[in-house]
């Protein structure tokens, strides 16, 4: 159980455009789900939080309006990097917690951004 | 501020054991996990600590000690699978992960 879906795994795009990448959970309901960046040998660096039907909390120094994010439903949220350039070039991934008493993130398996 | 430090990198032999320490500092807490990752690969749950003392899952332990701020994660009869990143993470007051750098560990045979 407790299974999370990323897609795609891996995409390559042009700069000034935008890409969108979804995050699924597959087997429950997450009340909550996060978005993560890493650059290469480095740590995860959380860059918002999601609550299904209310606006993402996004990090000191995360542009909310070049990351956009949309948590339509229990199940999903998206992650739009609009007029990508090549520095935002890294691997993204996101991951679920159900709520309740539990507190551990259930990761998807990332997507690599290459901006070209 | 909040602070959480584990060692960079770490090398061990097959068949060996080895020890990943964390410290933290951070405003509260509400226990402590350990995630696996994989170069290039999402992590992926290891271990969950919120009572001190040690915890078994097989091939691997967790211990936490919360008035020393203290966690470390034992990897028992080593196998190359092993070489990983092993990330140590903190729940704080707010319910919000901090998260370690993670420590690199390479598995010689």
């Amino acid at each position: 159980g407790a299974v999370v879906s990323q897609h795609p795994s891996w995409v390559i795009c042009k700069s000034g455009t935008s890409v969108k990448i979804e995050c699924r959970s597959l087997d429950f309901q997450a009340t909550t789900m996060f978005w993560y960046r890493q650059f290469p040998k480095q740590s995860l660096m959380l860059m918002a939080t999601s609550n299904e039907g209310s606006k993402a909390t996004y990090e000191q120094g995360v542009e909310k309006d070049k990351f956009l994010i949309n948590h339509a439903s229990l199940t999903l949220s998206t992650l739009t990097v609009t007029s990508a350039h090549p520095e935002d070039s890294s691997f993204y991934i996101c991951s679920a917690r159900t709520g309740g008493e539990s507190y551990e993130q259930y990761f998807g398996p990332g997507t690599r951004l290459t901006v070209t | 501020g909040q602070n959480i430090d584990q060692p960079t990198e770490m090398t061990a032999t097959e068949g060996a054991i080895v020890q990943i320490n964390c410290t933290y500092q951070t405003s509260g807490f509400n226990g402590l996990f350990w995630y696996q990752q994989h170069a290039g690969e999402a992590p992926t749950f290891l271990s969950y600590n919120v009572l001190d003392g040690l915890e078994e899952k097989g091939r691997f332990s967790s211990f936490l000690s919360r008035s020393k701020g203290y966690s470390y994660l034992l990897l028992k009869e080593l196998q190359m699978k092993d070489s990983a990143s092993y990330l140590c993470a903190v729940l704080d007051s707010n319910y919000q992960l901090i998260w370690g750098a993670g420590t690199k560990l390479i598995i010689k045979p």
